[in-house]
């Protein structure tokens, strides 16, 4: 199995603006997945976008997964201060029996 | 909310004693995996269990162990505690299968927060 690399490790942004996480990884993958965790709570899935995939949108997010590259990002438009959270990328390749994560960006929407 | 519970939500113990912590899957999940995640740090993987049997373990030494019932729910159960397994735990449930294919979405619980003294 394999962990993302999350860059960057902190972002700190505006209300309404656009916050962008990438996601690097090394070997070949089935699916990826992020996840979003408010301080202190337990993860919450918010896409999995497979290998063969290569947008993917939900609400005001929007994931790319080039795999050229092995790399996603996870984008949040029109930034909320509820959207302050740390966020994990989860690269699962075939055959993995767990799901292994980096340590997250670290987001913060001001007000 | 996930479906996912766990017990209890805050634990302290000290050091050398042991510790239970349990969750209970989601309806329809077969697979739980169990996480450590000390603060400021990813969710570090310590083992899953898929129909009732260890099917993983991460880096974790064997006074960490598990269960899983036949309804799906599990333990986690640490020995000898040390000062350092103070931490966030978390266990996630997900739809695993024979025919492997990697890992599907997982639902996290919201964690035991443990203090070891």
């Amino acid at each position: 199995s394999q962990q993302g690399e999350e860059d960057p490790q902190a972002l700190s942004i505006q209300e309404g603006e656009n916050a962008t996480m990438n996601c690097s990884y090394k070997t070949s993958i089935n699916n990826l997945q992020w996840y979003r965790q408010n301080s202190g709570r337990g993860l919450v899935h918010l896409i999995l976008i497979r290998s063969n995939e290569r947008e993917k949108h939900s609400g005001r997010l929007r994931v790319t997964l080039d795999t050229s590259k092995k790399s996603s990002s996870l984008l949040i438009t029109a930034s909320r201060a509820a959207d302050t959270a740390s966020y994990f990328c989860a690269p699962v390749s075939g055959g993995d029996q767990k799901v292994t994560f980096g340590t997250g960006t670290k987001l913060q929407v001001i007000p | 909310e996930t479906g996912v519970t766990q017990s209890p939500t805050h634990l302290i113990k000290t050091r050398g004693q042991q510790v239970t912590l349990r969750c209970s899957s989601q309806s329809g999940h077969n697979t739980v995996s169990w996480y450590q995640q000390a603060l400021g740090q990813g969710p570090q993987f310590i083992f899953q269990y898929y129909r009732e049997e260890e099917n993983g373990r991460g880096n974790f030494p064997p006074r960490f162990s598990g269960l899983q019932f036949p309804n799906y729910s599990s333990e986690l159960n640490v020995n000898a505690l040390e000062l350092d397994d103070s931490a966030l735990y978390l266990c996630a449930s997900s739809v695993g299968s024979d025919r492997g294919g990697g890992q599907e979405t997982q639902y996290f619980g919201p964690g035991t927060r443990l203090l070891v003294l």
